[in-house]
């Protein structure tokens, strides 16, 4: 079992649809989430981090984490075309390493 | 200056070529750090430098050599690769070892091809 399990998609969403974006985990000693976006041929860049459980939000962008059942959620309301990239879920048990999921490629279709 | 700058955008070399990777940041950051990524798949961590010396190296093939001269620059040297090693090189940086979870800037990368 990976240990961090994300869909890999594509999913594709009209413009202004809210996006639901997540995340399972099997290694209890992750205490730091993320998320990150990557458009083509770019490096990632961090959008949002959580630590522990709980909500946070950022503008459009809300991340979520449920430690209960090791799973973590990104929203993103009124998603525009420019959301269209790859979200990249990261974990970390807060040491220097961090654990990257697959991704998940989303297109928003103006 | 936000930047992590990576030279050079694209690189194709031999099997039997030596080649270096360049990752430069002026944010008076102390850690650094190198990752792996293929195609559809996540980046994977490579090297840690903490203040300068290597603090973590995930059992990486040693035809890939890091090095960082200063604080503000990072090298990944590169010799006798296989076209398996072909991969986005992705350079990051940190404020402190352990401040990668909450702010990492990551350069774009250096796109390789090993023929």
């Amino acid at each position: 079992q990976k240990e961090v399990e994300q869909d890999p998609g594509p999913l594709s969403v009209p413009e202004g649809a809210i996006v639901s974006l997540n995340c399972t985990y099997s290694n209890s000693a992750f205490q730091y989430f993320m998320w990150y976006r990557q458009y083509s041929r770019k490096g990632p860049e961090l959008l949002m981090y959580t630590y522990s459980s709980g909500n946070k939000e950022d503008g459009r962008f809300t991340a979520q984490v449920d430690k209960s059942s090791k799973y973590i959620s990104l929203f993103i309301r009124d998603s525009q075309p420019s959301d269209s990239a790859t979200y990249l879920c990261a974990m970390s048990a807060g040491y220097q390493k961090v654990t990257f999921g697959t991704g998940t490629k989303l297109q928003v279709i103006p | 200056d936000t930047e992590v700058t990576q030279t050079p955008k694209h690189l194709v070399m031999g099997m039997t070529n030596k080649k270096s990777l360049k990752c430069e940041q002026h944010m008076g950051h102390r850690a650094m750090y190198w990752y792996k990524q293929k195609a559809k798949k996540p980046p994977e961590l490579m090297f840690v430098y903490s203040y300068e010396k290597l603090s973590i190296n995930e059992s990486v093939p040693s035809r890939f050599s890091p090095e960082c001269p200063n604080s503000s620059l990072l090298n990944l040297h590169l010799h006798a690769l296989q076209p398996e090693d072909s991969a986005l090189y992705l350079c990051a940086s940190s404020q402190e070892p352990g401040q990668v979870n909450t702010e990492a800037f990551f350069g774009q990368g250096t796109r390789l091809t090993v023929v």
